[in-house]
């Protein structure tokens, strides 16, 4: 695809229900990264793929929060028992590096904007 | 207090300005900075990517490290209303940790 793709663009839960949200990375595409931002603030790490591979995980806020690459190519990222904490921009991006340059070059998609009433 | 520490602005200048944008941090395993921008509704876009101290020059826009003082600097020379956007540095240690983003310095360049 021409860029990184991330559905639904936005996305209202009433409390406490589950939510997935999707990214499609750019083809070919190694690294993944799962990003939360918050109303006027920057974007905040939650967890990195490399291939099928969660590498990294420390960013994830709670175990209501998992996320998966099965395939190591879509993504799903799923919020169990939403809060309203949990409101806020969900953004994607992957990058065709692997080890010691995945920030490099790295594509955001537009996000998914979750609000949780 | 943040690792990364960025004036959220707003900012407003008349075009054909220079503009100077910068952050602060704390953590000095930061080797690599960058800057982002980010239209509304959009995902970040790169502007500039550099490793350790220097100066980056890419067309209208350079980039300053000084890990001495451990503060970065964005400059955009000719400022263009187009160039309206939230500005966001980041960093990391290496090339593939996860980078941490400052707040964002909201821009409005007016014609």
């Amino acid at each position: 695809g021409a860029g990184v793709s991330q559905s639904p663009r936005y996305k209202v839960a009433k409390r406490g229900q589950d939510v997935a949200l999707r990214c499609d990375p750019i083809s070919g595409h190694v690294s993944l990264f799962w990003y939360q931002q918050a109303l006027g603030q920057g974007p905040e790490f939650l967890t990195y793929f490399q291939n099928e591979a969660q590498l990294d995980k420390s960013g994830l806020p709670s175990d209501r929060f998992f996320a998966e690459r099965p395939e190591g190519s879509v993504s799903t990222l799923k919020i169990q028992r939403t809060q309203q904490e949990d409101s806020a921009v969900y953004l994607c991006a992957s990058s065709l590096a692997v080890a010691g340059a995945a920030n490099e070059k790295l594509f955001f998609g537009s996000g998914t904007q979750l609000s949780v009433l | 207090q943040k690792e990364v520490e960025q004036d959220p602005g707003p900012l407003s200048v008349p075009e054909g300005a220079i503009v100077s944008l910068n952050c602060t941090y704390s953590n000095s395993a930061f080797q690599y900075f960058m800057w982002y921008r980010q239209y509304s509704r959009k995902g970040p876009e790169l502007l500039m990517y550099t490793y350790s101290s220097g100066n980056k020059e890419d067309g209208r826009f350079t980039a300053q490290v000084d890990k001495s003082s451990k503060y970065i600097s964005l400059f955009i020379r000719d400022s263009q209303p187009s160039d309206s956007a939230t500005y966001l540095c980041a960093m990391s240690p290496s090339g593939n940790t996860p980078l941490v983003f400052g707040k964002g310095t909201r821009l409005s360049v007016i014609a």
